[in-house]
């Protein structure tokens, strides 16, 4: 298996801008993780999925920031519109049960200008 | 609440000395434990987990931790360094709901 897939690694926008980042989870693995990185804040969890279904979403930050997980193998995480405080490496990760551990993407690593 | 502390947000060792990165937990029933590692611009790897079973658990690179209840710790260690252990480490904790909460991490530099 080719692990948990990110894209793009590096992403550079302008304030304001939508941006949008893309992960392939392990296939079979039910449980899909959002987490996001940063010096001050360490890796906070955004939202995790069962099951293609939004399980918490407490951790995203505001409005601004959506995620979804149209089907199995393909989820997103949106924001719209971007800031500098936004900047940070997101992380998706996935779980095929919480004995096993997580399997984490490379990464995306965001700069809004 | 699931929680963890780790103490020590740089840790530095001399190449071939012992490893020792800690971490204290809190949780309100019996806890899955883990630790990975970070290398730079990489993402989280899962270096060791405690499941339940034995309290020693023995990892990828010589990495070891011990579950200790009576103390809520589940600390790293290796017995020799080696430079390629120069990374972030994370202690995470679950409560089996899938939920894992990670610590703050702690960097190692590792001395030639």
């Amino acid at each position: 298996d080719a692990g948990v897939i990110q894209s793009p690694r590096h992403e550079v926008t302008e304030m304001g801008q939508e941006v949008t980042l893309r992960c392939k989870p392990i296939s079979g693995h039910d449980y899909l993780f959002w987490y996001r990185q940063t010096m001050m804040r360490g890796l906070e969890l955004l939202i995790y999925f069962n099951n293609n279904v939004p399980i918490d979403d407490s951790g995203m930050p505001e409005d601004r920031f959506s995620a979804k997980m149209p089907n199995a193998s393909f989820s997103t995480l949106k924001i719209q519109p971007s800031e500098p405080r936004d900047s940070a490496v997101y992380f998706c990760a996935s779980i095929l049960s919480t004995e096993k551990g997580a399997f984490f993407g490379q990464g995306t690593r965001l700069t809004v200008v | 609440a699931q929680s963890v502390t780790q103490l020590g947000s740089h840790v530095s060792v001399s190449e071939g000395a012992l490893v020792l990165l800690r971490c204290n937990y809190s949780s309100s029933v019996p806890p899955y434990l883990f630790w990975y590692v970070q290398y730079p611009n990489q993402g989280l790897q899962l270096l060791l987990k405690y499941t339940s079973a034995a309290t020693l658990v023995k990892g990828i690179n010589d990495f070891e931790a011990e579950f200790k209840k009576s103390e809520t710790s589940f600390h790293l260690t290796k017995p020799s360094a080696h430079m390629s252990d120069a990374a972030e480490y994370f202690c995470a904790v679950s409560e089996g709901y899938q939920k894992v909460t990670f610590g703050t991490g702690t960097k190692l530099q590792v001395i030639p």
